[in-house]
């Protein structure tokens, strides 16, 4: 299976500083690859698709980008609502898997 | 809306079986493919499986293969999601997740609101 590896485990940030956040994968997942906010006690949200395409209703100042192997997922100015826990899924083979996750404090 | 909405949490003792339920509505049950991922205790994200609604197939990973079984009824557009012979390792909240892209391989767009399975003797 494709493992995933995100960095760094955590990240701690000042609010209106910006965020960037590394996934990993140990095969080319071409752009099938997936952001998702988690906050505690909730469901993941997804916030990017297909490597760069923000899903609907997501703030502009979350960016994905990448391709292959490597994926950025960028948060412009950090709002207070922004500190989670972020994942990557690859979408590209069965069975799909997430990293290991990446958690954004306040500094 | 498009919403997905899962059975309650559940409390079994080793070696039982639990069967979660999801229901769709706001959209076409059959349109869009249902997976299964389940989260420990203070851990991460980890896929279990897939079902197309419409013809019922199925995907499992391969760790939970034997031991999970999904299934839907189209007709009160619901997924099922049975694990037998739990263990402690299976205590977790449990998620259905669809895309809405109508891809198997896709990202998810739709969450369930989670189950919480809790395996103790």
């Amino acid at each position: 299976e494709i493992v995933m590896t995100q960095s760094p485990a955590t990240l701690s940030v000042s609010p209106g500083e910006r965020a960037t956040l590394s996934c990993r994968a140990s095969q080319s997942v071409s752009s099938n690859l997936a952001w998702y906010q988690q906050k505690p006690g909730q469901a993941p949200r997804l916030l990017i698709y297909g490597a760069s395409t923000r899903a609907t209703g997501i703030p502009a100042r979350f960016s994905g980008s990448g391709s292959g192997t490597d994926f950025t997922l960028t948060i412009s100015s950090l709002e207070p609502e922004d500190f989670a826990v972020y994942y990557c899924q690859q979408c590209d083979t069965s069975p799909w898997t997430f990293g290991q996750g990446t958690k954004v404090e306040i500094k | 809306q498009v919403q997905l909405v899962q059975s309650g949490a559940e409390v079994k003792k080793p070696g039982a079986s639990v069967k979660v339920s999801c229901k769709a509505s706001g959209y076409t049950f059959t349109s869009y493919y249902m997976h299964w991922v389940r989260q420990a205790p203070g851990q991460g994200l980890e896929w279990m499986g897939i079902i197309n609604p419409s013809g019922g197939s199925t995907s499992y990973a391969q760790k939970f293969q034997g031991r999970v079984t999904m299934t839907r009824d189209t007709s009160t557009s619901t997924v099922y999601m049975e694990l037998s012979s739990l263990r402690s390792e299976d205590t977790a909240v449990y998620y259905c997740a669809a895309g809405l892209r109508g891809m198997a391989a896709d990202a998810f767009d739709i969450w369930g609101q989670g189950t919480m399975v809790t395996v103790s003797s």
